[in-house]
């Protein structure tokens, strides 16, 4: 069984430019959660997508938006980066097969992206 | 809306000691309360989690917590710990209607002294 993975591992940019991220879910999940960890802090969820459709939003301004893909891999994407958007950025999937999304799923994590923004 | 309190920002132990890492939570609506593990250069994993049921749960590497409704906390303990439980450590919860959207608090730095 294939678990979390995403990339790149590390991405460098600028501010004002661009950036995407990649997270390939486990295997049978159909649920992709996209967290913001800032150096020192616990994770911040950004949003949830599941079967395709966006499924929740936390604080994030709409320059963070994202994708979920048929075969349920994800994007997410940070337009006009700003120094404070440095951080690590998780990926977690859950949720198998035709099982409604719901709360007391595991969420399993992959092992981030560091973005640093200067 | 939810918010996780961790009490302790770092916690060193010598190594075999008994360790507890405090969590309290705050919630108007009922929750479901998790613990994560997070080793260097790694991603979180899931050491327990609290749904239902009885309110002391047990999880993976020996850990355990207990559920106090009226005290609104979730604490992890481990009776003996190892070199090897160095790691950061999240308390995080969600509501249990719809999707879960974990909030986590921010974390306890376990040291594990020789």
């Amino acid at each position: 069984e294939t678990g979390v993975t995403q990339s790149p591992t590390h991405l460098i940019k600028t501010r004002g430019q661009q950036v995407t991220l990649r997270c390939s879910s486990q295997s049978g999940h159909n649920t992709v959660s996209w967290y913001q960890q800032a150096l020192g802090q616990g994770p911040q969820f950004i949003f949830q997508y599941y079967r395709e459709e966006e499924n929740g939003r936390g604080n994030f301004p709409p320059r963070f938006s994202g994708l979920q893909f048929p075969n349920y891999s994800s994007e997410l994407n940070v337009n006009a980066l700003e120094l404070d958007d440095s951080a690590l950025y998780l990926c977690a999937s859950s949720g198998g097969g035709g099982a409604a999304k719901t709360s007391t799923d595991t969420q399993y994590f992959g092992p981030g992206t560091r973005l640093t923004v200067l | 809306a939810q918010s996780v309190t961790q009490l302790d920002s770092q916690v060193p132990v010598f190594e075999e000691a008994p360790v507890e890492l405090r969590c309290n939570y705050s919630s108007s609506v009922s929750v479901y309360l998790f613990w994560y593990v997070q080793y260097p250069n790694q991603g979180l994993q899931l050491l327990l989690k609290y749904l239902s049921g009885s309110t002391l749960v047990k999880g993976i590497n020996g850990f355990e917590a207990e559920f106090n409704k009226s005290q609104t906390s979730f604490h992890l303990r481990k009776p003996s710990v190892h070199i090897s439980d160095t790691a950061e450590y999240f308390c995080a919860v969600t509501t249990r209607a719809g999707a879960q959207k974990l909030v986590f608090g921010q974390g306890t730095r376990l040291t594990i002294n020789p």
